[in-house]
Parts: structure tokens; C-alpha cells; sequence
């Protein structure tokens, strides 16, 4: 049963500390979106990599936030440093990277900073 | 710019009504694609239903069916014979087919089936 796996799936962490979440895309889907969840904004789109290249990442926080993918199997999502603000729910989602395909997103990694 | 407007906040109905969830998009795109997400308390978002501009056909799925129309840019969903099991928030979403695959969300409708 292919699915995207995310970690951890609940964080809690002081202000100032780096956050690193971590998402393993289907094996084989190119395509990873990163997407942040709030009560206020909703389900926003922070940044997307195809084949290991980032296409956009206007919608995330340059001065704190940050996106890679090391490898076919791994992308991170790094905060430094954390504020209050950035508690949210995090969701990576990938995709084949042809048209006709859905994204299938993971469970997701809460985000508490106090 | 797109965006996707879910204009219901909340709905809560008893076990077994029908119910229908109002999504509706803009774009200026002539080619796109739109999407049904759930997400039941446990959290994850689970995809329902994609459909492309280019079919205007309505789908049905068990007791899940979709009524696309391009004329009103509206794509809602409706429940027959609803379940407690149906409770979640149910997402609109929309994504260009020219370029990446990435999503514009609605703000969701949260609907709670009562026994």
C-alpha cells in the first residue's frame, strides 16, 4: 500500500529551536509539495520540487524557512528559528509527474512552538 | 489567480439526509483540473474525485456524486443517505493542467452526520 510517510507526526518545541520535518514521497511520484494547514489561512502551498528541483517556493518564508530534497526518497521542510506563528499542520503530498495524476498526501506533522 | 470559494463553513444534518456541499472556482485558465479532498478527525486528507475541465459529465460513486457545471464555475458534491462516517471536513480544491500539479484549496465545510 504505497503511501507518503511523514515524520514526526507531532513536535513540540520553544521558540528559536529548528524544526526539521521529513517526508518520503510514493516511490516513483517526481513531484513533492509542501503544504501548510492553519485555522486562519487554511491549506496554503509553501514550495513543490520536481525531480529533486524546487519550482516555487513563493508562498513560504525565506528568512526562516527552507526546502530540499537530498534524494529521490527524502524532502525536508526546515524552520530556524521557530516562532509561535509557525504552529500549523505541515502536509507533504507527491505526485507522478505526467498530468493525469492526483496528489496523495501524507498524515501530516503538527507543529506546536510555545 | 485562482481561487476556490466553499462558502458553507459548517453543516450538520441527521443520519440518512442527502446533502450537498457548494464549491466554486475562478480562474482565467481555460484548462484546469478540480478535486474533492476529505479530511475525517484523524487528520489526513484523502482524495475523492478529480475531474477535468474538458468533461462536464457527472460522476457518481456509491452514495458520493458530483455535479460539474462550467456555466456557473461550480463543482459540488453531494451525500446521499448520509453516514456518520461521512463526518470531516471535505476540501474544493483546483489545479491548472499547463505547468505543476499544485493546488488551491478551499477553506473547507466541516460537516458533522448526527445519529
Amino acid at each position: 500500500d504505497a503511501r507518503v510517510t511523514q515524520t514526526p507526526r507531532h513536535k513540540v518545541t520553544e521558540m528559536g529551536q529548528e524544526v526539521t520535518m521529513r517526508c518520503q514521497p510514493i516511490l516513483g511520484h517526481n513531484t513533492v509539495f509542501w503544504y501548510r494547514q492553519t485555522m486562519m489561512q487554511g491549506l496554503e502551498l509553501l514550495a513543490y520540487f520536481r525531480n529533486r528541483a524546487p519550482l516555487d517556493d513563493s508562498g513560504m518564508p525565506k528568512d526562516r524557512f527552507s526546502a530540499e530534497m537530498p534524494d529521490a526518497t527524502l524532502a525536508t521542510l526546515k524552520i530556524q528559528p521557530s516562532e509561535p506563528r509557525d504552529s500549523a499542520v505541515y502536509f507533504c503530498a507527491s505526485a507522478a509527474g505526467n498530468m493525469n495524476t492526483e496528489a496523495f498526501f501524507g498524515q501530516g506533522t503538527r507543529l506546536t512552538v510555545v | 489567480a485562482q481561487k476556490v470559494t466553499q462558502a458553507q463553513t459548517e453543516i450538520s444534518v441527521v443520519e440518512k439526509e442527502d446533502v450537498t456541499l457548494d464549491c466554486v472556482y475562478e480562474t482565467r485558465d481555460t484548462t484546469y483540473y478540480l478535486f474533492w479532498y476529505k479530511q475525517p478527525p484523524s487528520g489526513e486528507l484523502v482524495f475523492l474525485i478529480r475531474r477535468n475541465s474538458f468533461d462536464e459529465q457527472n460522476e457518481i460513486s456509491g452514495r458520493y456524486s458530483w455535479n460539474f457545471q462550467k456555466s456557473t464555475s461550480s463543482f459540488n458534491f453531494t451525500i446521499t443517505a448520509s453516514q456518520v462516517v461521512d463526518s470531516a471536513v471535505y476540501f474544493c480544491a483546483l489545479s491548472l493542467i499547463q505547468g505543476a500539479q499544485k493546488l488551491v484549496f478551499g477553506q473547507g465545510t466541516r460537516l458533522t452526520i448526527n445519529p
